[in-house]
């Protein structure tokens, strides 16, 4: 079953602008990664963030975590046509303090950036 | 520094048939997990290794099995296809389970007719 639900399903912007998407998720988690797909491809490792961190940056790319409200978000700015995939993000369950390497993913955001 | 590999890429097969796929980690990697994507289920947890030792397996009938090397290369092996089992397998290697980053491999389009 899926943990995470992002939203929106589809986003279509225009190069330039800025693409914000979000995913929540249901249980204590030790991290969250966001992904990345093109065109059912393997997926690209964007960023990961952890369950004590509230905030991380990487080039373009700008992930908050508010693990209070069980949800995180992705923003990339200044967005590219080469921006165009699917994105998902992708939880790591805290059981009991430890992983057990089981990602959960979300059914993803599929982004279109138009030249 | 070399990704994460898997073999083949493209894979058909025939009901009955039965398949197994090959993932090799990233150098010094010891934690392979196997991910099941396909467009109604989405990306589904298959299992997981680490140390050759299977230690979280997905809601996944026992047709599908897998192990892990002590060069920590990972094979998945399903038996007796069934079309539902058409998808794209992706392998994933981190250096240790938890808190660190996941790396995907390029999949195996695996189709069954």
């Amino acid at each position: 079953s899926q943990q995470g639900e992002e939203d929106p399903q589809a986003l279509s912007i225009q190069e330039g602008e800025n693409a914000t998407m979000n995913c929540s998720y249901k249980t204590s988690i030790n991290n969250l990664q966001w992904y990345r797909q093109n065109s059912g491809r393997g997926l690209v490792h964007l960023i990961l963030i952890r369950s004590n961190e509230r905030e991380k940056h990487s080039g373009r790319l700008r992930v908050t975590l508010d693990t209070s409200k069980k949800s995180s978000s992705l923003l990339i700015t200044a967005s590219r046509a080469a921006d165009t995939a699917s994105y998902f993000c992708a939880t790591d369950e805290d059981a009991g303090g430890t992983s057990y390497g089981k990602l959960t993913f979300g059914q993803g955001t599929i982004l279109t950036v138009h030249p | 520094k070399a990704g994460v590999t898997q073999t083949p890429r493209y894979l058909i097969k025939t009901r009955g048939q039965q398949v197994t796929l090959s993932c090799s980690p990233i150098s010094g990697h010891r934690s392979v997990s196997w991910y099941q994507q396909t467009p109604g289920q989405g990306l589904q947890f298959l299992f997981e290794y680490f140390s050759e030792t299977q230690r979280n397996k997905g809601n996944f009938p026992g047709r599908f099995s897998g192990r892990q090397f002590s060069n920590s290369r990972s094979e998945m092996n399903v038996s007796t296809l069934e079309l539902g089992d058409s998808a794209l397998y992706l392998c994933a290697s981190s250096l240790s389970p938890g808190n660190t980053e996941a790396f995907f491999g390029q999949g195996t389009r695996l189709t069954v007719v």
